[in-house]
């Protein structure tokens, strides 16, 4: 079925260190699986997304790693800030949709 | 800088009102996708659209929800009657058909039903 699980559900981490969120999906048919961040009250906004065909993916401090044999792909934010609070979600492709993973609440302890 | 816009923002209503939800997609994206979300159920997909015609609406309540494209500029989401367990928010996203693409979203619909 249609499934994408994500871990962990919350996640808390000191001022400049990494955080690393993870993404398991179901369908080997699945070529798109970008990352949105969610700050409280506001919209899910595309932080980052990474295609089938590519293993990694690195824009300034957040990066997406990708492995389609064993259908995971993980999100990694390096020195984190502050402004890096938010509930992260990963998404995986399945045909013409997206299925959202439950969500990652992050904070970071300043 | 374009943006998905939706309205109402919020809208409280009483229990059996009718509720209808608007979205105006990015100029030129000829995908919508609506979604619901809620503590519980975080992000589901309701209904999405392509070049105005429903590709999938099977993630909505069909005897309460139903959802529309009258034009390229304009989707709807109605309910009709509402229920408390309808409260949420809901989003409307946009994006480009051909290989499945970004989809960004609006600022979402606060719906309390009462």
């Amino acid at each position: 079925g249609e499934n994408v699980e994500q871990h962990p559900s919350t996640l808390s981490v000191q001022e400049g260190d990494s955080a690393v969120i993870k993404c398991t999906y179901s369908d080997s048919a699945s070529n798109y699986f970008p990352w949105y961040k969610q700050e409280l009250g506001k919209r899910p906004q595309l932080i980052i997304d990474i295609r089938s065909n590519v293993g990694e993916k690195k824009d300034q401090r957040i990066a997406v790693t990708l492995n389609k044999t064993a259908k995971h792909f993980s999100l990694h934010i390096t020195e984190t800030q502050p402004e890096d609070s938010a509930v992260y979600f990963c998404a995986a492709s399945y045909g013409n949709k997206l299925v959202f993973g439950a969500g990652t609440i992050l904070r970071v302890k300043s | 800088d374009a943006r998905v816009t939706q309205t109402p923002r919020h809208k409280v209503t009483e229990m059996g009102q009718e509720v209808t939800m608007r979205c105006q997609p990015i100029l030129g994206h000829n995908t919508v996708f609506w979604y619901r979300q809620t503590m519980m159920q975080g992000l589901e997909l309701l209904a999405y659209f392509r070049n105005r015609a429903p590709l999938d609406d099977s993630g909505m309540p069909k005897d309460r929800f139903s959802a529309e494209m009258p034009d390229a500029t304009l989707a709807t989401l109605k309910i009709q009657p509402s229920e408390p367990r309808d409260s949420a928010v809901y989003f409307c996203a946009s994006g480009l058909s051909g290989t499945v693409s970004e989809q960004y979203f609006g600022p979402g619909t606060r719906l309390t039903v009462t």
